[in-house]
């Protein structure tokens, strides 16, 4: 197993500018969430689904959009990008069933905004 | 969502015992209690999760009182790679929520 994926490691983009960050996962899990980590801080959730069709909004959800026509995919896109959006982006899935809540993280995207 | 309480930093040795006390003092009665840590670069990673008494796996023991308003990582005979900030949560709420606080960052010396 993969476990969960990101994709791009890293990205620049100038203020204004659109993307999407990719995650993937293959444990057939149910919940996936995006949260993002600024220097020396926690991390804050910006949305999350509870499965394919489902998405709702966490902590900080303003300026970006997510969509889940999948079990497997979860991208995040950021509609027009700010400085204040430079950050440590992480997605994680996790099982929704059981007493387990443990959550699996994927390796990170490093996003600045110039 | 009840959050926690974490020392923001501490220190140890190589083969030493570390303790890391974490206060929660709103804790919901379904709430779990689950610790995580983080690698500079890295996404966190589970270490273990309890709900009352003590829990035990192969990299670290969790004690919880009764009262359920603080709980103890444990690290046993630590090394220069348990350097890490590690993470305090409770929950889940019923979206699946947890709320992540600045957590400890632990610096292990030789």
């Amino acid at each position: 197993n993969a476990g969960v994926t990101q994709t791009p490691k890293f990205q620049v983009l100038k203020t204004g500018q659109s993307m999407t960050l990719q995650c993937a996962q293959d444990m057939n899990h149910e919940y996936m969430s995006w949260y993002r980590q600024d220097p020396g801080m926690g991390l804050r959730l910006i949305h999350y689904s509870v499965g394919a069709g489902i998405t709702d909004q966490g902590e900080v959800p303003n300026g970006y959009n997510v969509s889940r026509s999948t079990t497997e995919d979860f991208p995040l896109r950021l509609l027009s990008a700010a400085p204040s959006q430079t950050s440590v982006y992480f997605c994680a899935s996790s099982e929704t069933s059981g007493s387990s809540y443990e959550q699996y993280f994927g390796p990170g995207t490093r996003l600045t905004v110039t | 969502l009840a959050k926690t309480t974490q020392p923001i930093s501490m220190d140890s040795y190589e083969g030493q015992e570390v303790n890391i006390t974490c206060s929660h003092n709103n804790i919901a009665t379904n709430d779990y209690i689950t610790w995580y840590q983080q690698f500079p670069s890295q996404g966190p990673r589970f270490i273990i999760q309890g709900y009352k008494t003590k829990v035990t796996n192969e990299v670290a023991s969790l004690f919880i009182p009764a009262d359920r308003k603080s709980s103890t990582l444990s690290l046993p005979r630590v090394s220069l790679s348990d350097t890490a900030v590690y993470y305090c949560l409770v929950g889940p709420d019923s979206n699946y929520q947890l709320i992540w606080g600045a957590g400890t960052k632990l610096i292990i010396k030789p």
